[in-house]
């Protein structure tokens, strides 16, 4: 089936560190949306990313979406400890009613 | 405004009892969906609704079923609940479920014994 890969699975940081979460379809995507979910909390949506190459920040937080829309990554620079949680990303496989979830990526981080 | 509201937040169930998770929203977005989330497994769709009085199959639909009967409202069944239906259940609404992020609730931890 339509599947969205998300890598890693896992990723522990020190305080401070960069953080990267990578995001693959195997069909062109007509756009891919960002979640946070916090430890014992609910998926809170991030941002989305329609056009091919497109390239959003929100404050230390950057979201490109790949020229063939089929990809996509997350990167924090200089993570801080409120940065914990997991983070999905969420592609809208064109012509589809209903967005396909990556497996999410965990990060914890050491203080 | 609420928001997407679930209810209940916790419940523990027998084996073989049935309940009914209610999710209810008040942004008027058309679409609905109920999601699991298994640890390691990320969120996987049960069903989904794109309107009132329309519900159609998720990835995982087996033992489940749901009722979108009023737009704001939509419901999720377990007629017979099993050890393998322990979760955490999340609803989610969306706009157009196209050009809008969905809205998720705060969950239902269900536990079958």
């Amino acid at each position: 089936g339509q599947q969205v890969m998300q890598i890693p699975q896992y990723q522990h940081v020190q305080e401070g560190e960069d953080f990267t979460t990578y995001c693959n379809s195997s069909t062109t995507l007509s756009n891919i949306q960002w979640y946070k979910q916090r430890p014992g909390g609910h998926p809170v949506f991030l941002i989305q990313l329609v056009k091919s190459g497109e390239v959003k920040k929100q404050k230390r937080l950057t979201f490109q979406f790949g020229e063939a829309k089929k990809n996509s990554s997350l990167h924090i620079t200089a993570t801080q400890t409120t940065d914990v949680g997991t983070y999905f990303c969420a592609g809208l496989i064109q012509g589809a009613q209903k967005l396909v979830f990556g497996q999410g990526t965990r990060l914890t981080i050491n203080p | 405004n609420a928001g997407v509201t679930q209810t209940p937040k916790f419940r523990v169930l027998k084996t073989g009892q049935s309940m009914t998770l209610l999710c209810a929203q008040d942004m008027n977005h058309e679409y609905m969906y109920w999601y699991r989330q298994d640890p390691g497994m990320g969120l996987r769709l049960i069903h989904y609704s794109v309107g009132e009085g329309t519900t159609a199959k998720g990835e995982v639909p087996d033992g489940y079923n749901v009722s979108r009967l009023k737009k704001q409202n939509f419901l999720l069944g377990l007629e017979s609940a099993a050890p393998s239906q322990t979760s955490v259940y999340f609803c989610a609404s969306s706009y157009l479920g196209r050009v809008n992020g969905y809205t998720f609730g705060s969950g239902t931890r269900l536990t079958v014994v």
